[in-house]
């Protein structure tokens, strides 16, 4: 079963600081998701890249695909209040269905 | 465009009883997923409806079942409740088309405690 580790799992940061955080697998993605979640809601889902070597701007949100499609990651300059939440990562390989295991950010104003 | 919605958003049950939950997809998307979220096990997948078939499942017991109507609307039902069914369950449908994805689209979800 393809199994997707994030890291860190919790981060708490200053507002303004600059943050990346990770998604890996040991199997190659076709593509892959990014979603932001807040308390009591659903996630949204922030990005989708599909191509080796991607990189995806929203913002302030950088989001790059690795080259050999087994990690992704997420970067926030400047962070704000504003980004806090749980971000998760997607995968729609082999098991489509499969979320990773999130990171939980806190940014203090 | 309307999202996703999900009725009720609360609900309170006890064990032993039996409890069914409401989704609503984004209009033309016939593919609803079903999630189940604790803080402890994080974001697990419970299955997937593509035009009024079940199209994947994941492992949780047959007291969890689900189905989709005609109008790509989707219930889930779960049977004699216990405490650790205590959770938000979360509705997403996608324009999936079998072997891709374009990402899920969710609802906000239904938090359902088990006392």
């Amino acid at each position: 079963t393809q199994l997707l580790e994030q890291s860190p799992q919790f981060l708490s940061i200053q507002e303004g600081e600059n943050l990346t955080v990770y998604c890996n697998s040991s199997s190659v993605f076709s593509s892959l998701q990014w979603y932001r979640q807040e308390p009591g809601e659903g996630p949204v889902l922030l990005v989708t890249v599909v191509t080796g070597g991607e990189v995806k701007k929203l913002k302030r949100l950088t989001f790059q695909f690795g080259d050999a499609r087994k990690d992704s990651s997420l970067h926030i300059t400047a962070a704000q209040p504003g980004d806090t939440g749980l971000y998760l990562c997607e995968t729609s390989g082999t098991y489509k269905y499969i979320f990773g295991t999130g990171t939980r950010l806190k940014v203090l104003a | 465009k309307a999202g996703v919605t999900q009725t009720p958003r609360y609900l309170i049950k006890t064990r032993g009883q039996q409890v069914t939950l409401s989704c609503s997809p984004i209009s033309g998307h016939r593919s609803v997923s079903w999630y189940q979220q604790t803080p402890g096990q994080g974001l697990q997948f419970l299955f997937e409806y593509f035009s009024e078939t079940q199209r994947n499942k994941g492992n949780f017991p047959g007291r969890f079942s689900g189905r989709q109507f005609s109008n790509s609307r989707s219930e889930m039902n779960v049977s004699t409740l216990e405490l650790g069914d205590s959770a938000l369950y979360l509705c997403a449908s996608s324009l999936s088309l079998p072997g891709q994805s374009y990402g899920y689209t969710f609802g906000s979800g239904t938090r359902l405690t088990v006392v």
